[in-house]
């Protein structure tokens, strides 16, 4: 069964330190979205991406974050200078396979990165 | 923002019983998704509903589509160990690209009681 892939699964990092996290969305979608989902919380919506350009973002998608599809393949999510709250699991999802609409709503994540700030 | 009432919080199942648990929201959503995340895992999609009205199932899990659009609940009947993980409803505004994010509830989180 196809699946998104997220490298690396655990990254520890010093607070102010650049971080880039990669995903590998399922071949055929065209829909990405990055989730973060703090130790014991909810799975937070950060940011969708369509047509290589961000389609919406949420209020914790500051300037300390970007996305980018360097490729045909990848996309990441760089935090610019991390700050200890942004510990995490941080989830990638991709969505709409081409020419079905219901695929278009149903969303497939990744295993997730967990980000740890110290 | 939009905001999803998930409940119960948690729950202890015994197995072989059945489960039930539900989410409310203020606000109209055009689809609705239930998911479970193990521990260390992303979540894994386990029914999608697309209409209000709709009862879905897939094996032991059945989810409705609240008529109103504003809920939707889960049952899981007979349950075994294996069902034990967080349970998460999601809904979602619109029908794909930028209106495809998915709200989340707080999850409910199924443990095998002692």
């Amino acid at each position: 069964e196809p699946e998104v892939t997220q490298t690396p699964s655990h990254q520890v990092t010093q607070m102010g330190q650049e971080v880039i996290l990669r995903c590998v969305p399922i071949s055929n979608h065209l829909y990405f979205y990055w989730y973060r989902q703090i130790l014991g919380q909810k799975v937070e919506f950060l940011v969708s991406f369509y047509n290589n350009e961000i389609s919406e973002k949420s209020e914790i998608f500051d300037d300390q974050f970007s996305v980018e599809r360097p490729d045909g393949s990848n996309f990441t999510l760089k935090i610019r200078s991390t700050k200890l709250e942004d510990s995490a699991m941080y989830f990638c999802a991709s969505s709409g396979g081409e020419g079905t609409v219901s695929g278009a709503n149903v969303l497939t994540f990744g295993a997730g990165s967990r980000l740890t700030v110290l | 923002g939009q905001q999803l009432n998930q409940s119960p919080q948690s729950m202890f199942i015994q197995e072989g019983e059945d489960v039930s648990m539900n989410c409310t929201s203020s606000s109209i959503f055009n689809t609705w998704l239930w998911y479970k995340q193990d521990p260390g895992e992303g979540p894994v999609l386990l029914i999608a509903l697309y209409k209000a009205g709709e009862l879905t199932s897939n094996g032991r899990l059945t989810a409705q589509f609240g008529i109103t659009r504003k809920d939707s609940f889960l049952n899981i009947s007979a349950s075994i160990p294996s069902d034990v993980g967080i349970y998460f409803c999601a809904g979602q505004r619109g029908y794909g690209g930028s209106q495809g994010n998915l709200i989340f509830g707080k999850g409910t989180k199924l443990s095998v009681k002692p």
